[in-house]
């Protein structure tokens, strides 16, 4: 069975750090990887999506990586914002194809 | 452009009422569709999810209920509330396809049972 950790679960830095955010899976064979955003009470935004033959991603500030043969990856952030304050979820597809498994996520402030 | 709508935005509900939370689509056709929920200290779980009307797979077994009854319609639905079933109730829709898309999230229901 397919398990997402996310680590640390909470992360709070000065504005203007660079940072990485850290998840891991248990089964390689995955579809792909997605990185999302969510802020208090709202749904989630998508960040990033690495295919499971990509080793990276790269969106403005934000650069994930992906290590699927040692069930790995990253999300870097470039020059921390206040407003990059939210919870930062990883998940990983399904051996279906049809779904997500999230990790519980890690909960990021950044102090101006 | 694609939307998703949920409603209500929050529901507080007593234990052993009935529940009815609903998902719209809107700018795409046969999308596959999805509930999660995000319970309190605990990750997203997928719920239910349907590739086409009236086809609703379920995940986890639990006291709630999916129905898709219109291609861009999804509903998630409990005859008795229980209070474990609080929480934060997120639908999702992706392309149909062979292979795994984006999906893209609506902007959730919080639901207590109190």
């Amino acid at each position: 069975k397919q398990e997402v950790t996310q680590i640390p679960a909470a992360l709070s830095v000065p504005e203007g750090e660079n940072l990485v955010l850290n998840c891991s899976f248990t089964d390689s064979a995955i579809y792909n990887l997605q990185w999302f955003r969510q802020d208090p009470g709202k749904g989630l935004t998508s960040l990033l999506l690495i295919q499971s033959s990509q080793r990276e991603q790269t969106s403005g500030r934000l650069n994930a990586s992906l290590d699927k043969s040692s069930g790995r990856s990253t999300l870097y952030i470039a020059a921390s914002q206040p407003g990059d304050s939210a919870t930062y979820l990883c998940a990983v597809t399904n051996q279906a194809g049809t779904a997500l498994i999230f990790g519980k996520g890690t909960t990021l402030s950044v102090s101006s | 452009s694609q939307t998703i709508h949920q409603w209500p935005a929050t529901l507080v509900q007593p234990v052993g009422s009935p529940l009815s939370l609903e998902c719209t689509v809107e700018g795409t056709s046969n999308p596959n569709l999805y509930w999660y929920r995000q319970a309190a200290g605990r990750g997203l779980q997928l719920l239910f999810y349907s590739v086409g009307i009236g086809q609703i797979s379920s995940e986890v077994p639990q006291n709630l209920s999916a129905s898709r009854p219109q291609d861009r319609q999804f509903i998630l639905s409990s005859k008795k509330l229980l209070l474990s079933d609080s929480g934060f109730y997120l639908c999702a829709w992706s392309v149909a396809s062979g292979g795994a898309e984006t999906q893209y999230f609506g902007p959730g229901t919080r639901l207590l049972v109190l």
